[in-house]
């Protein structure tokens, strides 16, 4: 039972980007993945999550607007993406399982993905 | 939206006790429940303790988590304090709309 993330990227301001989630071992479509986000040196904050049964999405109000989540049940994946990236952005990207949209804990986290954005 | 407050930072020897409180800003802390995570330097989170109180297996039972309505705060307490405990832990709880991480508090085992 796992979840595996895409590798590291570095990226320029204004580019997009698209990081993906794979999920094994489990009953992928039956299992909410969210994404969490830690800045350098900071917190833990919670983007958003998905229901990749029925694409059912939920996002934090800090950050409707600012990424997209989605999920291919098909391949048991689920991303995050930017349109258009800045600078703050640069953060470490943990995508993680939990039984429920609000309720429930993550109980399965990924390894990360770290993001790098800069000129 | 609410917002958990930790102690940035405690202390304490190997072999000792110590508790972290998160304090939930508006509204009740016992209307939903409240999560515990341990991050160690350079590995993702693990929850040690869920659901206010519960422990996943695998935890030992020197990690316990409690609710205090008075004060509208949770704590997790460590006893038996081992080195490897040394960590960052995060609190999380939620309401109708957001999930919510406490800012985290570094725990030094010396």
């Amino acid at each position: 039972v796992q979840l595996v993330q895409s590798g590291a990227e570095v990226k320029k301001p204004g580019e997009s980007l698209k990081i993906s989630c794979k999920g094994s071992g489990y009953s992928f479509t039956t299992y909410w993945i969210g994404w969490v986000r830690q800045m350098p040196g900071k917190g833990l904050e919670w983007l958003g999550i998905i229901y990749p049964g029925d694409s059912d999405t939920r996002y934090s109000p800090s950050f409707q607007g600012q990424v997209t989540i989605s999920a291919d049940k098909s391949i048991s994946t689920a991303y995050l993406q930017w349109s258009s990236l800045k600078a703050s952005d640069t953060a470490m990207y943990y995508c993680v399982r939990s039984g429920g949209q609000l309720v429930g804990h993550f109980d399965l986290w990924g390894r990360g993905t770290l993001v790098t954005v800069s000129s | 939206n609410f917002m958990l407050t930790q102690p940035h930072s405690v202390s304490e020897s190997p072999g000792k006790t110590v508790t972290i409180s998160c304090t939930r800003s508006s509204g009740s802390i016992a209307s939903n429940f409240v999560q515990w995570y341990q991050q160690r330097p350079g590995s993702a989170p693990t929850t040690v303790i869920y659901e206010d109180n519960q422990r996943p297996s695998g935890v030992p039972d020197r990690f316990s988590g409690s609710i205090d309505s008075s004060s509208n705060s949770a704590s997790l307490t460590i006893s038996g304090l081992k080195t490897e405990d040394e960590a960052d832990y995060y609190c999380q709880s939620y309401d109708s709309n957001n999930r919510v991480f406490g800012e985290g508090t570094k725990l030094t085992v010396l």
